[in-house]
């Protein structure tokens, strides 16, 4: 399979706990982004890379989630001291963007999301 | 600032049926859209996008939506609804930057399909 995994697909914790997602990108994109769902709400972006380097975080994304991409290829989202209002689907997505292509476009693979149930 | 707005929350229609699922925009600049598609426990996939060549895009599984800017409407059409077009539809615009970097997509609340026999 050579699209976005994430991992787990389904986390159930209690509040207080600390939390962590992995997403895999499709291996020769250099973004990587990080988005939240809610109930009946659209996609919310949280923050992206640009190969290692977190190039923008949005004001969703409180100091109790963390992101990062070691390396350059997969990413982890942690969020730390959870809270009821963190239950979510966290979605990850790719794409691949430089000079010579299709500019405007930006595309996007999205995973199938991790879901986080806070108790 | 960007924004999207989905018309419907939900949409019903019978199979055969022509699908329509309106979305309005508003962009300082010139805009990207695009449409995705959400089935359960399944990621969101690409439909069709717009990024200022044709106003009239194809996507997808016989999908296509008309850029109108005039009414910044970008509402997606589909002739004849099948079973398997039920689920969950997101309305994304993204704004060109003259400086590059990334255009955040902002999504609509999303109109979910239903498809009756």
């Amino acid at each position: 399979d050579t699209g976005v995994s994430q991992d787990p697909r389904h986390k159930i914790t209690k509040r207080g706990q600390n939390v962590t997602f992995r997403c895999d990108p499709i291996s020769e994109h250099n973004r990587l982004y990080w988005y939240r769902q809610t109930l009946g709400q659209g996609p919310e972006f949280l923050t992206y890379f640009q190969n290692e380097a977190q190039l923008e975080k949005s004001r969703l994304l409180s100091d109790r989630f963390s992101a990062e991409r070691p390396k350059g290829s997969f990413s982890t989202l942690e969020i730390q001291r959870t809270e009821q209002g963190d239950s979510a689907m966290y979605l990850c997505a790719s794409s691949l963007v430089g000079r010579g292509l299709t500019s405007g476009a930006n595309v996007l693979t999205f995973g199938a999301g991790s879901r986080l149930t806070v108790l | 600032a960007q924004s999207v707005t989905q018309l419907d929350s939900h949409v019903s229609v019978s199979e055969g049926t022509p699908v329509l699922l309106r979305c309005n925009y508003s962009s300082s600049y010139s805009p990207s859209l695009f449409w995705y598609v959400q089935h359960p426990n399944k990621g969101l996939q690409l439909l069709l996008k717009y990024t200022s060549a044709a106003t009239l895009v194809k996507g997808i599984n016989g999908f296509e939506a008309e850029f109108k800017k005039s009414e910044t409407s970008f509402h997606l059409t589909k002739p004849s609804a099948h079973m398997s077009d039920a689920a969950e539809y997101f309305c994304v615009v993204s704004e060109r930057m003259f400086s590059g970097g990334y255009n955040k997509l902002i999504f609509g609340a999303g109109t979910r399909l239903a498809v009756h026999p």
